[in-house]
């Protein structure tokens, strides 16, 4: 079965410091791959998606993610974050026209003002 | 659209109560998915359906049952309730895929808040 880790699963960060969440999957063949974010007390939404083409894919209030083929992972970035960005975030992975979505354990990220 | 909605938000049972969980969406979603979230498990599936009438387990699925007798409804039953069973529960429907994406992305509802004593 296909597993989705996430690492440094509690994150503390001051205001305009750098994000990167790490995000690897096991599956070895074509995937779908998505982050999630799930702000407190909310159900959660997407933060950006990447099915085929340019590896480096945009989303939602700033954040970007790299996918990576050799090293099967798809980190998540943001330059410089916001007190707002508190959440938990989630990598999800799902092989090709597969349809369910295996999910990693989450990131707690704590933005402290 | 209010997209996908989930009743009750919050519920307290009793050990070896019943109950139902319901979740409706309104996209005309052929897919539909039943999580629950534990804290540092991230979200497990519980049950799926890929269509009216079908449903198939997910990978927790001891313990609940599902139906999806209506193409918006999917419902999440507990026979007889566990304190296991305590946990947020979530609902999330899926449009079909076809030739123009592999895959679409998942919207969740907002959650049922499970608590077995």
């Amino acid at each position: 079965a296909q597993s989705v880790s996430q690492h440094n699963h509690h994150v503390i960060l001051s205001e305009a410091a750098s994000l990167e969440l790490g995000c690897n999957y096991s599956y070895g063949g074509t995937v779908n791959l998505f982050w999630y974010v799930q702000y407190p007390g909310q159900h959660l939404q997407l933060l950006l998606k990447y099915f085929s083409g340019d590896p480096l894919v945009k989303g939602i209030k700033g954040f970007e993610a790299e996918f990576i083929k050799s090293k099967f992972s798809f980190n998540l970035r943001k330059p410089s974050v916001q007190w707002s960005d508190t959440a938990e975030y989630f990598c999800a992975v799902t092989p090709y026209g597969n349809n369910r979505l295996a999910f990693g354990k989450g990131n707690q990220v704590v933005v402290i003002p | 659209n209010a997209g996908v909605t989930q009743t009750p938000k919050f519920r307290v049972l009793k050990t070896g109560q019943s109950m139902t969980l319901l979740c409706a969406q309104d996209m005309n979603h052929e897919y539909m998915y039943w999580y629950r979230q534990d804290p540092g498990m991230g979200l497990r599936l519980i049950h799926y359906s890929v269509g009216e009438g079908t449903t198939a387990k997910g990978e927790v699925p001891d313990g609940y049952n599902v139906s999806r007798l209506k193409k918006q409804n999917f419902l999440l039953g507990l026979e007889s309730a566990a304190p296991s069973q305590t946990s947020v529960y979530f609902c999330a429907s899926q449009r079909l895929a076809g030739p123009s994406a592999s895959s679409y992305e998942q919207y969740f509802g907002p959650g049922t808040r499970l608590t077995v004593t």
